[in-house]
């Protein structure tokens, strides 16, 4: 079975320092994969989808950037911090195009303070 | 702009009750995904609906899609306890195979 994992589950950065969020899917090949932010417990914004390795589509113009080193692995970064990059960080995959049906599958989220 | 407007925003209601909550749209959406949050946990789907006018259930859980595929409602009845937490609707748009967007949610608590 598919499983996906994110870390770390928790962190506090001071503003203008680097972050780096790591996300794994394991159990499939060639997944979509997505960054998702949620504020204040609310709806999700999509910041970064990936269709293949080193293939990265931005939302959102922003302080963060993302990329795939491989094909299952995905990594959300910054090179400085904003106090308004704090938020709740979701990771997810689905097998193919979600058009029709198919399913996104969420990892477990990582809460991100910036001080 | 908000694309996909759900409502109500909170509700709080006892157990036993029944409750509706709405996913609202100008625009239309190729398919319609229902998804329930708990509080510091990721999404977990709870359904698809695609064809207008389509109606799921899930036990206690009633989906609809309407229509002209603008808009969806999620009605449960004789709510539980375990039926608290954030609802969300997502959509796909025709030609946005790759992208999901998320209303707001509707926060729901069921009181003992």
């Amino acid at each position: 079975s598919q499983t996906i994992h994110q870390w770390p589950a928790t962190l506090v950065q001071p503003v203008g320092s680097p972050l780096s969020l790591e996300c794994t899917v394991e159990g499939t090949s060639n997944p979509n994969l997505y960054w998702y932010r949620q504020a204040a417990g609310r709806g999700l914004q999509l910041l970064f989808y990936s269709v293949g390795i080193g293939q990265i589509s931005s939302e959102v113009p922003q302080n963060l950037s993302a990329s795939r080193p491989q094909d299952r692995q995905f990594i959300l970064s910054s090179k400085k911090l904003l106090l308004s990059d704090s938020g709740f960080y979701l990771c997810a995959w689905s097998p193919d195009r979600v058009h029709s049906g198919n399913t996104i599958y969420f990892g477990e989220g990582s809460w991100l303070t910036v001080v | 702009t908000q694309l996909l407007e759900q409502s109500p925003q909170f509700l709080s209601i006892q157990e036993g009750e029944n409750l509706t909550v709405y996913c609202n749209s100008s625009s239309v959406f190729s398919s319609l995904q229902w998804y329930r949050q708990e509080p510091g946990e990721g999404p977990v789907l709870l359904v698809t609906v695609v064809t207008g006018g389509e109606v799921k259930k899930l036990k206690r859980l009633t989906f609809q899609f309407g229509d002209a595929r603008k808009d969806s409602s999620l009605h449960i009845t004789a709510a539980q306890t375990g039926d608290t937490g954030l609802y969300l609707c997502a959509g796909v748009r025709g030609g946005s195979n790759y992208k999901l967007t998320f209303g707001k949610g509707t926060l729901l608590t069921v009181n003992p």
